[in-house]
């Protein structure tokens, strides 16, 4: 069964401190990888997309990695600030990154205290 | 440049009764979809559009009809809610699939008694 894992479901940590997401997958084939941020009471926005044969991808602060290998992807948050308090989602494509085949995890939840 | 705007924001049912939830956007976007997302589960696909006059089924269709009869708007239709509907509902666009990306509307916070 094709499905997205991610750890830990919530996490505190201080302002400017650093801090890694996981996400574990079992969707094949694969197309791609994206993380997404969702900010409290908004729609998800993509920060990165990792496609087969990418290793590691950089977004100012946020740096995505990616091991098709052992499926398995990080997201790193660098230097937290408290805007990224926010759960972070990842999102594998399937099958060509057909429309349907989308499979999203139920996210880790990030809370960034002064 | 609007984006992906959603209406209504919060709406509150009772059981049978109907409505539509419009989802707008601005961008040209061949592809629209429709999402719930429950406390516990990630995003799980109502339907979707690949352009306009089409529609066709996600992973929970049941419930729900939709209609596309514009590019830019995607409405889904609740005929008769019950309690199992209650959820937050995004709308997302892109302009193609693959490795396109997905653009989410704000959300809609339904609640069915």
């Amino acid at each position: 069964k094709n499905q997205v894992e991610q750890s830990p479901q919530s996490l505190i940590i201080l302002e400017g401190k650093n801090c890694t997401l996981q996400c574990n997958y079992t969707v094949s084939p694969f197309s791609n990888l994206r993380w997404y941020k969702q900010d409290t009471g908004r729609g998800p926005v993509s920060l990165t997309i990792m496609t087969f044969s990418e290793n590691t991808k950089s977004n100012g602060r946020y740096t995505a990695t990616l091991d098709a290998d052992t499926k398995q992807s990080s997201l790193h948050i660098t230097a937290s600030q408290l805007s990224d308090s926010a759960s972070y989602i990842c999102v594998v494509s399937g099958y060509g990154g057909a429309t349907n085949k989308l499979i999203f995890g139920t996210g880790t939840l990030l809370a960034v205290q002064p | 440049n609007a984006g992906v705007t959603q209406t209504p924001k919060f709406r509150v049912l009772k059981t049978g009764q109907s409505m539509t939830l419009l989802c707008a956007q601005d961008m040209n976007h061949e592809y629209m979809y429709w999402y719930r997302q429950d406390p516990g589960m990630g995003l799980r696909l109502i339907h979707y559009s690949v352009g306009e006059g089409t529609t066709a089924k996600g992973e929970v269709p049941d419930g729900y009809n939709v209609s596309r009869l514009k590019k830019q708007n995607f409405l889904l239709g609740l005929e008769s809610a019950a309690p199992s509907q209650t959820s937050v509902y995004f709308c997302a666009s892109s302009y193609n699939q693959g490795d396109n990306e997905q653009f989410f509307g704000p959300g809609t916070r339904l609640t069915v008694l």
